[in-house]
């Protein structure tokens, strides 16, 4: 049992390039996240997921396209990477827990864009 | 508003010394979840403790209590006798509403350092 994986681990972009962060899970929860670390903010949630086929958009979206046509993958699409993007992107995944939520977390993408 | 709030961004501690990081939230929702977790030097997020809106008791894990007061939206997180090894950058989060969707919201996290 993997839990959540993540690649790559490190990447650099030049600006104006994309590229697909990909995320996997192989628990089948249903909830798939995206979400991005920088500092003094914490994590704010970019896209998410309820289950295959339908994803909805979070916080900071903008820059940013996914797409959920699995149950146990979930890739988030730069489609042209700006500096404001430099980040450590975590992927999560979830699933109804008794007495709660609990969230699953890969180790992170850290993502420099030049 | 949906808001998490870590007042303290950095705490310096001695090892053994106990040490408390706060956390207060905001929500309108009756049935919401709160949550920490723990990010060590090595970057993954380590899950710590979920509770849920319903549940006001106190756990203690170890050397880790939690004090959950709804009447002052705050769900605070107590290390004793802490170690360096509890060095590590803590964040509360908060899962609004009685749905799952996979959606947290974070505080800006407090970042632990914990001298030998």
């Amino acid at each position: 049992n993997a839990g959540v994986t993540q690649t790559p681990k490190f990447q650099v972009l030049k600006t104006g390039q994309s590229m697909t962060l990909q995320c996997a899970q192989d628990m089948n929860h249903e909830y798939m996240s995206w979400y991005r670390q920088d500092p003094g903010m914490g994590l704010r949630l970019i896209h998410y997921s309820v289950g295959a086929g339908i994803t909805d958009q979070g916080e900071v979206p903008n820059g940013y396209n996914v797409s959920r046509s699995t149950t146990e993958d979930f890739p988030l699409r730069l489609l042209s990477a700006a500096p404001s993007q430099t980040s450590v992107y975590f992927c999560a995944s979830s699933y109804r827990a008794s007495g709660g939520y609990e969230q699953y977390f890969g180790p992170g993408t850290r993502l420099t864009v030049t | 508003a949906q808001k998490v709030t870590q007042a303290q961004t950095e705490i310096s501690v001695v090892e053994k010394e106990d040490v408390t990081l706060d956390c207060v939230y905001e929500t309108r929702d009756t049935t919401y979840y709160l949550f920490w977790y723990k990010q060590p030097p090595s970057g993954e997020l380590v899950f710590l403790i979920r509770r849920n809106s319903f549940d006001e008791q106190n756990e203690i894990s170890g050397r880790y209590s939690w004090n959950f007061q709804k009447s002052t939206s705050s769900f605070n997180f107590t290390i004793t006798a802490s170690q360096v090894v509890d060095s590590a950058v803590y964040f509360c989060a908060l899962n609004p509403g009685s749905s799952n969707t996979g959606k947290l919201i974070f505080g800006q996290g407090t970042t632990l350092q914990v001298k030998p």
